[in-house]
């Protein structure tokens, strides 16, 4: 079936370390999103990728990198300069950018103790 | 600066009766889009229905319809006939270029 894989579903991380978030998609789309979630809030784009070796600052892009070495990963690291890094986080994929339908992952819940 | 409100933290309904979640929002942008998505508890977020801002007709997918009044700028979602299966986070959502907002939910919940 195709879909968004998104790994590990929950991630525990120390103060200062940096880590790594797995996003990967075998659905052929060309524009990949990551979203953060906050309680009582709704989504926040961090970075967004329109093709390959292609990606653009979002919203909330501080603290956080991303690559786009093939078209059907797109991992996002939180760095150790994001101040506030406990949240869920979400990737999406579509087939175009903007396009109406996006379709999500299942997201990570990153903790840092 | 782009919007999107949704009033109601909360919203109970009763199993196969309808139930409407609220959304306004604010652009300046003539051409926008609207969307409605479900997140069930499990996390994921589900694509469930699409207005353009050129669109006459109200969308309707299925049991979901969105009630587009656009000189009041709402995006209400409503749900006929609910069921169990439909307690979830709603969150509407706007996209004006090729970046989407989202409003910060409605956890709606179906009662037995």
């Amino acid at each position: 079936d195709g879909g968004i894989t998104q790994s590990p579903k929950y991630l525990f991380r120390k103060e200062g370390q940096n880590v790594t978030l797995s996003c990967e998609q075998n659905l052929n789309h060309d524009a990949m999103y990551w979203y953060r979630q906050d309680p009582g809030q709704g989504l926040r784009l961090i970075y967004y990728s329109q093709i390959v070796n292609d990606f653009q600052k979002g919203d909330i892009a501080e603290g956080y990198s991303v690559s786009r070495e093939k078209k059907e990963s797109f991992p996002l690291t939180v760095t150790s300069a994001q101040k506030n890094p406990t949240a869920f986080y979400l990737c999406a994929s579509s087939i175009v950018l903007g396009d109406t339908e996006a379709f999500f992952g299942q997201g990570t819940r990153l903790t840092v103790v | 600066a782009q919007k999107i409100t949704q009033t109601q933290p909360g919203m109970f309904v009763q199993e196969k009766e309808a139930v409407t979640l609220d959304c306004t929002y604010d652009t300046s942008d003539q051409s926008y889009g609207l969307f409605w998505y479900k997140q069930p508890s499990s996390g994921e977020m589900i694509f469930l229905i699409y207005q353009g801002s050129y669109d006459e007709q109200n969308a309707t997918e299925g049991r979901y319809s969105l009630n587009f009044q656009k000189a009041r700028k709402s995006a209400n979602l409503v749900i006929s006939a609910s069921q169990l299966g439909d307690s979830a986070m709603y969150f509407c959502a706007m996209r004006g270029g090729f970046k989407t907002i989202f409003g910060a939910g409605t956890r709606l919940f179906v009662k037995a």
